[in-house]
This record gives structure tokens, sequence and C-alpha cells, in this order.
């Protein structure tokens, strides 16, 4: 149990283009989602949180306009890179945590990640 | 910053046990400790959790020292597989976020 899909794994594209990612999860009900971001040989660092239905909130440092995220349901979240220049290539990867998830008891469940290229 | 502190790597060879330890002398009383690893160019997979008491499942053990400040994780027969980041993490209260620290490289050797 506690699946989280991805999709894409692997994305290269030419800078300016926008680049949407999926978030799934398909045996269980999300009401958080998590966007992280890797750079190589470092440690992941969240990029926003999203509750279904409501707007995400972003870590200090991240650009809202750049990265657009939507949570329009319990089982899918997507992050949408804007106009991706060749800074945003990175390791990106979402988490999901399951209802009841109050007082740091549910774990949160990670996507294989999506790997973004920009040319 | 990351609430945790853990060696930077380790070895262990393989079919042994291979225990990782982690400092967490900061943890307020409501926080757990998760336990995640990271394969190469994969996302983390969740290993285990817990608040006070030791815990074990399918994959690991977990062991919490009485006053929480440091912990153990346990793999008791580790296979090549098992080679991986293995990352200890305090789920701070305040908004329960993942705070992410560098982590303890093991290296399962045959």
């Amino acid at each position: 149990g506690a699946v989280v899909s991805q999709h894409p794994s692997w994305v290269i594209c030419k800078s300016g283009t926008s680049v949407k990612i999926e978030c799934r999860s398909l045996d269980f009900q999300a009401t958080t989602m998590f966007w992280y971001r890797q750079f190589p040989k470092q440690s992941l660092m969240l990029m926003a949180t999203s509750n279904e239905g409501s707007k995400a909130t972003y870590e200090q440092g991240v650009e809202k306009d750049k990265f657009l995220i939507n949570h329009a349901s319990l089982t899918l979240s997507t992050l949408t890179v804007t106009s991706a220049h060749p800074e945003d290539s990175s390791f990106y990867i979402c988490s999901a945590e399951g209802q009841g998830g109050g007082y740091g008891n549910q774990p949160q469940h990670f996507g294989d990640g999506t790997r973004l290229s920009i040319l | 910053d990351a609430k945790t502190t853990q060696p930077p790597s380790m070895d262990c060879a393989e079919g042994r046990a291979a225990n990782l330890p982690c400092n967490h002398s900061t943890i307020s009383g409501n926080e757990y400790v998760y336990w995640y690893r990271q394969i190469h160019s994969q996302g983390p997979q969740y290993i285990i959790h817990g608040l006070k008491n030791n815990e074990t499942n399918e994959m690991a053990s977990l062991i919490i020292t009485e006053d929480r400040k440091s912990s153990t994780l346990i793999l008791p027969h580790a296979t090549l597989r098992d080679t991986a980041v293995y990352y200890c993490i305090v789920r701070v209260r305040s908004n329960y976020q993942l705070i992410w620290g560098a982590g303890t490289k093991l290296i399962i050797k045959p």
C-alpha cells in the first residue's frame, strides 16, 4: 500500500518551455502533498506544501509564479515549472500524506522523482 | 536546519546487522523520529518512525533511548540492495515538515 506515482520520470526540453509534473496517490487519499527539489549530491529541499482545495504554501525563496502548484483532488497534485531555464534543471520529487496526518504520526510517501533537464 | 546528526558514511558486511546511529538532542516531547532511505536517483523510501517506544516492522527496527536524545536504526540482515543514503529526521511539531539533513551513506559490502 501507500504508493505514490510521479510522471514523467524524465524530461528534456528547451529553455522557455513550461513543464508539468504530476503526482498521484494510487491507493490512498492524500490530504497533503509536498514538492521537493534535489540537486546532485545534496539533500532534499522542501519547495511547497499543498492541501487539497486550497492554495499551496511556498517555502522562502521559492517563486510561486515560477512553480505553479495545483492540488485539485485528494489523489492528484501537479507542479508546473513555467518558462523553464537551465538553472531550473534538477530532480523534483513529490510526496503525499494520508488523512489523519495530524501530530506528525502519518508518514509521507514519495514518488520516484522527475529529472528535469532544460537545454 | 536539520535537528539530527548522523555519521556521513558507514560500511557493513552483507548478511550482518547494520546499525545506523542518529543524535537528536533537541527533540521536543511530541516530535516523531522518522527514517527514510534514498537509493541513487530514486525517491526516498519510508522505513519506520517512532515517538518513545521501540518499533519494528518488516524492514527494520528502531531503538529510541529513554531520554529520546538519540536513536538507532537496525537492518537485521543487510543485503547489497540496502546500499543507500539513510536519513534520520525529526518531524517538527509546528508544521509537521520533514527537514532533511545530509544522511548516512551506507555501503553494504559482499
